[in-house]
């Protein structure tokens, strides 16, 4: 069974990077076709995605982010990790990491989000 | 960018009660929608993929339907159990979700 656990510090300054890790276990992050996801959500609001990253290294943000976010993998530690410079206040959410499975079925790529992290709340506060 | 636009915001049913949510896309996704459920303090779950598909264990009460960029999500007989907030999710182009419908026991 998968599972995939979020680290990281709980207060962060504003102006400062936010940095969290999400630890893979019950599987190699290497093995299959799979992605690795960052997700938000604010108190009482809905998800955001963040960006994704292959084992390859090959990333995707979301545009409204990509200037402050990098995702990055290590294979070795069956880990990935998010990083969000210049946070605000607007940046207090609960961070979730994701597994976004990609399968093939006749003739169409589908994916979907089929194993996700608790949840790791980060408040951008002085 | 592709929006996602879900209605109602929230709703309120009786246990038995069918149950549907839209959702609808800023231009056409094909059939590459998600539905997820999400229960207070946990993480989403995968209910239907690819607009339709059930996920393996998930209750056949719930389903899903459409294409293009009318989509449609539906409890045939609501339980108590599924107070929750719903959202879909498209996968065509980046990845971006609805804001949610809160669904309530009356």
């Amino acid at each position: 069974q998968v599972q995939l656990q979020e680290s990281g510090p709980g207060l962060v300054k504003p102006s400062q990077t936010l940095s969290l890790t999400c630890t893979v276990s019950g599987g190699s992050i290497s093995s299959g076709s799979y992605y690795w996801s960052w997700i938000r959500q604010p108190a009482g609001k809905g998800l955001e995605w963040i960006g994704r990253i292959y084992t390859s290294g090959s990333t995707n943000y979301n545009p409204s982010l990509k200037s402050r976010v990098t995702i990055s993998v290590d294979t070795s530690k069956n880990q990935f990790s998010l990083k969000l410079s210049s946070v605000t206040a607007a940046d207090t959410a609960v961070y979730y990491c994701a597994r976004e499975r990609s399968r093939w079925i006749l003739s169409s790529n589908l994916y979907y989000f089929d194993y996700w992290g608790q949840g790791t709340l980060v408040t951008v506060s002085s | 960018d592709i929006q996602m636009t879900q209605s109602p915001s929230s709703l309120s049913a009786s246990v038995g009660d069918r149950v549907t949510i839209t959702c609808q896309a800023s231009q056409d996704i094909s059939n590459y929608l998600n539905w997820y459920q999400q229960k207070p303090g946990k993480a989403p779950k995968l209910l239907i993929y690819d607009a339709s598909n059930l996920e393996t264990g998930v209750p056949s009460r719930f389903s899903g339907s459409g294409s293009g960029t009318d989509f449609t999500f539906t409890i045939s007989s609501l339980q108590p159990e599924d107070i929750a907030t719903y959202y879909c999710q498209q996968y065509d182009n980046l990845r971006t979700f609805g804001q949610g419908t809160k669904l309530e026991i009356k």
